[in-house]
C-alpha cells in the first residue's frame, strides 16, 4: 500500500486548496479513507473521512468548509479546502483505513504528508 | 466527540527500562476500537497496535496494549533506542475519530 499526497502551498486567509491522495496497491473503491492532520509541534487531529459507500464524516473545526470526495475510477482522494484560517496551517496526511467505513475500522497506512500554510 | 488524554506528557527513562503510557477517554469507547500509534521526527505515524491489544504487523513482541471502557494502556517492556519517539492513542469506535495529545518518551 502506497498513499501520495500532492497540492499543498501558501495561501492567504480566505482562499482555497485541494488537496490530493493517489493510492496504489491495493482495492481503493473498498476501503475508507481520511485525511489527518498536524499543526507544526502538534499533535494529531482527525480532519476528515469518507467511507466506501462514499458518505463522509468531518471534524467540528472544517465542518462547512472542506469537502471530502474520492474518484475511484483514479485511486485518488480529495480534500477541497474553502475560507482557509490561519489555523488550517498544518502537515495534511491521507491514511488508508483498513476496512470500507471511517469507524470500526483502524487507520493503516499514511502517506508522508503535504503542507498546507495560510499566511497573509 | 470523545476527548482521549493522554499521561504523562513526557517520560524520561532509560534503555532497558519498562515505559508505561496510559489514555483515559471521556466517555466508553465502542467495544475494542483503540490504536496506538508511534511517530517520530520528520517520519508519519505507524501503526503499533488496533483493538486495543492486537500488535499490527512486524511490531516487536515488547509493545503491548491493554484495558477497556475508559482507561488503556501501552506498554513498552525493556526500552530500545529506537523506542524513543513520541506516542498518540486514538479511538476509532466513532467519527470523528480522535487522537489523544501524545506522550514523549525521551531519553533520560
Amino acid at each position: 500500500v502506497q498513499l501520495l499526497e500532492s497540492g499543498g502551498g501558501l495561501v492567504q486567509p480566505g482562499g482555497s486548496l485541494r488537496l490530493s491522495c493517489a493510492g496504489s496497491g491495493f482495492s481503493f473503491s473498498d476501503h475508507a479513507m481520511t485525511w489527518v492532520r498536524q499543526t507544526p509541534g502538534q499533535g494529531l487531529e482527525w480532519v476528515s473521512g469518507i467511507n466506501s459507500d462514499q458518505r463522509t464524516y468531518y471534524a467540528d473545526s472544517v465542518k462547512g468548509r472542506f469537502t471530502v470526495s474520492r474518484d475511484n475510477s483514479k485511486n485518488t482522494l480529495f480534500l477541497q479546502m474553502h475560507s482557509l484560517r490561519v489555523e488550517d496551517t498544518a502537515l495534511y496526511f491521507c491514511v488508508w483505513v483498513r476496512g470500507p467505513l471511517t469507524h470500526f475500522y483502524y487507520l493503516d497506512v499514511w502517506g508522508k504528508g503535504t503542507t498546507v500554510t495560510v499566511t497573509s | 466527540e470523545i476527548v482521549l488524554t493522554q499521561s504523562p506528557g513526557t517520560l524520561s527513562l532509560s534503555p532497558g527500562e519498562r515505559a508505561t503510557l496510559s489514555c483515559r477517554a471521556s466517555q466508553s469507547v465502542t467495544s475494542i476500537f483503540l490504536s496506538w500509534f508511534q511517530q517520530k521526527p520528520g517520519q508519519a505515524p505507524r501503526l503499533l497496535i488496533y483493538g486495543v491489544s492486537t500488535r499490527a504487523p512486524g511490531i516487536p513482541a515488547r509493545f503491548s496494549g491493554s484495558g477497556s471502557g475508559t482507561d488503556f494502556i501501552l506498554t513498552i517492556n525493556r526500552l530500545e533506542p529506537e523506542d524513543f519517539a513520541v506516542y498518540y492513542c486514538q479511538q476509532y469506535g466513532t467519527s470523528p475519530g480522535t487522537f489523544g495529545g501524545g506522550t514523549k518518551v525521551e531519553i533520560k
